[in-house]
C-alpha cells in the first residue's frame, strides 16, 4: 500500500508569514490528493483537491501543487484562524491513506 | 444539502461487536461512496473503508477482517459493523461522503466510542 508522509510534524509561525507543509506519497498518485483542515474539537473540512483546486468557500490564501509523489499546501499569509492541523489524504485507490498530520500554531 | 449524522452507543465492550449508523438526509444515499473514518484521541485520521451502492466496496486491509460497511436504502442509513473491538478501537467515528468534488467534502458531526469493560 502507499504510505503518506507529511513535513514538519508542527511548526510555529508569525501571523502574516508564508507557510508550507509537504506531504510525500511513497508511490506516484497522479494529482489525487486531497489537503484537510481539522481545527481543535471539529470536524475536517477539505481545503484542496485534485492537488491544487481550492474547494468552494476556501480561502484564497490557500493554495495546493504538486504531482505523482511530491505535494505541498502553502497558507500565503498566516491568519490567527489557521491555527489547525492540516492533512493530506490520496484518494487514487484505496485504501484512501491519510497523512500523519502537520499542527500549525501561532508564534 | 447533504447531511449526515451518526449515532451508536458511546460504550463497548472488549472483544464485542461495535455497530454505529450514519444518517443521510438532503440527497439519494445511491448516488455517493459512503466512507467511515475514525480518530482516536489525540492522533490522527484513519479511513476505514467504503462502500456503493453499485456493489463497489473496500476496507483498510489493517481491519478487513473485522469490518463490514453497508447501506440501507429503505432508511437511508449506512451502518459499520466492527467486531472484536479492542481499546485501539477507541476514537471518534466519522461517516463522510465526497458530494461535489474530489475528496471528503461532507462530514458526520462524528460520534466517540470508548471501548472498555
Amino acid at each position: 500500500d502507499v504510505q503518506m508522509t507529511q513535513s514538519p510534524s508542527s511548526l510555529s509561525a508569525s501571523v502574516g508569514d508564508r507557510v508550507t507543509i509537504t506531504c510525500r506519497a511513497s508511490q506516484g498518485i497522479n494529482n489525487h490528493l486531497a489537503w484537510y483542515q481539522q481545527k481543535p474539537g471539529k470536524v475536517p473540512k477539505v481545503l484542496i483537491y485534485a492537488a491544487s483546486t481550492l474547494h468552494s468557500g476556501v480561502p484564497s490564501r490557500f493554495s495546493g501543487s504538486g504531482s505523482g509523489t511530491d505535494f505541498t499546501l502553502t497558507i500565503s499569509s498566516l491568519q490567527p484562524e489557521d491555527v489547525a492541523t492540516y492533512y493530506c489524504q490520496k484518494y487514487n485507490t484505496a485504501p484512501l491513506t491519510f497523512g500523519p498530520g502537520t499542527k500549525v500554531d501561532i508564534k | 444539502q447533504l447531511l449526515l449524522e451518526e449515532s451508536g452507543p458511546g460504550l463497548v465492550k472488549p472483544s464485542e461487536t461495535l455497530s454505529l449508523t450514519c444518517s443521510v438526509s438532503g440527497g439519494a444515499i445511491s448516488s455517493y461512496y459512503w466512507s467511515w473514518i475514525r480518530q482516536p484521541p489525540g492522533k490522527g485520521l484513519e479511513w476505514l473503508g467504503f462502500f456503493h451502492y453499485d456493489g463497489n466496496t473496500d476496507y483498510n486491509p489493517s481491519l478487513k477482517s473485522r469490518l463490514i460497511i453497508s447501506v440501507d436504502t429503505s432508511k437511508s442509513q449506512v451502518s459499520l459493523r466492527l467486531t472484536s473491538v479492542t481499546a485501539a478501537d477507541t476514537a471518534v467515528y466519522y461517516c463522510a461522503t465526497s458530494a461535489t468534488s474530489d475528496g471528503f467534502d461532507v462530514w458526520g458531526q462524528g460520534t466517540m466510542v470508548t471501548v472498555s469493560s
